[in-house]
C-alpha cells in the first residue's frame, strides 16, 4: 500500500526566510510524484509533477526535487501570499490512477 | 477555458438522507476521479469513472456510487448518510485513464455537513 509523510505539519516563516517542506513516501514502483497547493475553501491547485530520482522543476519562488524515498518543496524569499497548505501525493506501478495523498503542511508566511 | 466546476458549493443534510454531487471536468478532460477531503488531512479517493464506467475504487463502503454521463459529467451519490461524511468533496479530471503524463486538476469542491 502506498504511503505519504509530511512534515512539518505547520510551518511559519518570516517573508524573506527560506526553508524546505518534506514528502517521504513509500511505494512499489513510482510512476509520479505530485506537489499541489490549497488554499482554504478552495480545491488543490496543480504544482509540479517529478518522476524519477535526481529530477528538479521549478516555478518561480518554488523549487521541487525529487530521491528515491523523498521529495522536497524548497520555498525561496516567500512572500505572505504563498500561505497555504501544500499537498503531496504519489502515483505507484500498483495505483491505476488512485493519487496517494499525505495529510499536507501548512504554510504561514507573516510580512 | 473553463477549469473543474462543483455544484452545489454548500450542503447540509441530517443523518439517514441521500446527497447528489455534481461535477463537470475540464474542457478536453474524459476521465473523473472523487475524493473526499475530510478537515485537517488530505484527500481520500473514492472512486474513478472512465467511459461511463467506475474503473477503480477506494475503500469506501457500497453507499457511496457515482454516474458519469456521455459528456464527460460525472455525479456522487451518498446513500444512509452518516456523522463521519461531513468532508469536502472533491472532484478531480484529467485527460485518459492512466496518469502518468497528465496531472489530475481539481475542482473546488463541496462542503457537505451532516446534522
Amino acid at each position: 500500500e502506498d504511503q505519504v509523510t509530511q512534515s512539518p505539519e505547520a510551518l511559519r516563516l518570516q517573508e524573506g526566510e527560506s526553508s524546505s517542506l518534506n514528502c517521504s513516501y513509500t511505494v512499489s514502483g513510482l510512476r509520479g510524484l505530485f506537489w499541489y497547493r490549497q488554499d482554504p475553501g478552495k480545491g488543490p491547485e496543480f504544482l509540479f509533477t517529478l518522476y524519477s530520482a535526481g529530477e528538479e522543476k521549478e516555478k518561480e519562488r518554488l523549487k521541487a526535487t525529487l530521491t528515491k524515498k523523498e521529495s522536497f518543496l524548497h520555498i525561496t524569499a516567500p512572500k505572505p501570499e504563498d500561505s497555504a497548505t501544500y499537498l503531496c501525493a504519489v502515483l505507484g506501478e500498483t495505483s491505476g490512477s488512485r493519487l496517494t495523498f499525505g495529510e499536507g503542511t501548512q504554510l504561514t508566511v507573516n510580512p | 477555458d473553463a477549469g473543474v466546476t462543483q455544484s452545489p458549493t454548500h450542503l447540509i443534510k441530517t443523518r439517514g438522507q441521500q446527497v447528489t454531487l455534481r461535477c463537470s471536468p475540464k474542457s478536453g478532460h474524459d476521465t473523473v476521479s472523487w475524493y473526499q477531503q475530510a478537515l485537517g488531512q488530505g484527500p481520500q479517493f473514492i472512486f474513478q469513472y472512465y467511459e461511463e464506467e467506475e474503473r477503480q475504487r477506494g475503500n469506501f463502503p457500497d453507499r457511496f456510487s457515482g454516474h458519469q454521463f456521455p459528456n464527460y459529467s460525472s455525479e456522487l451519490n451518498v446513500n444512509a448518510l452518516l456523522l463521519g461524511d461531513s468532508a469536502l468533496y472533491l472532484c478531480a479530471s484529467s485527460q485518459g485513464q492512466v496518469l502518468d503524463n497528465q496531472p489530475q486538476h481539481f475542482g473546488d469542491g463541496t462542503r457537505l455537513s451532516i446534522l
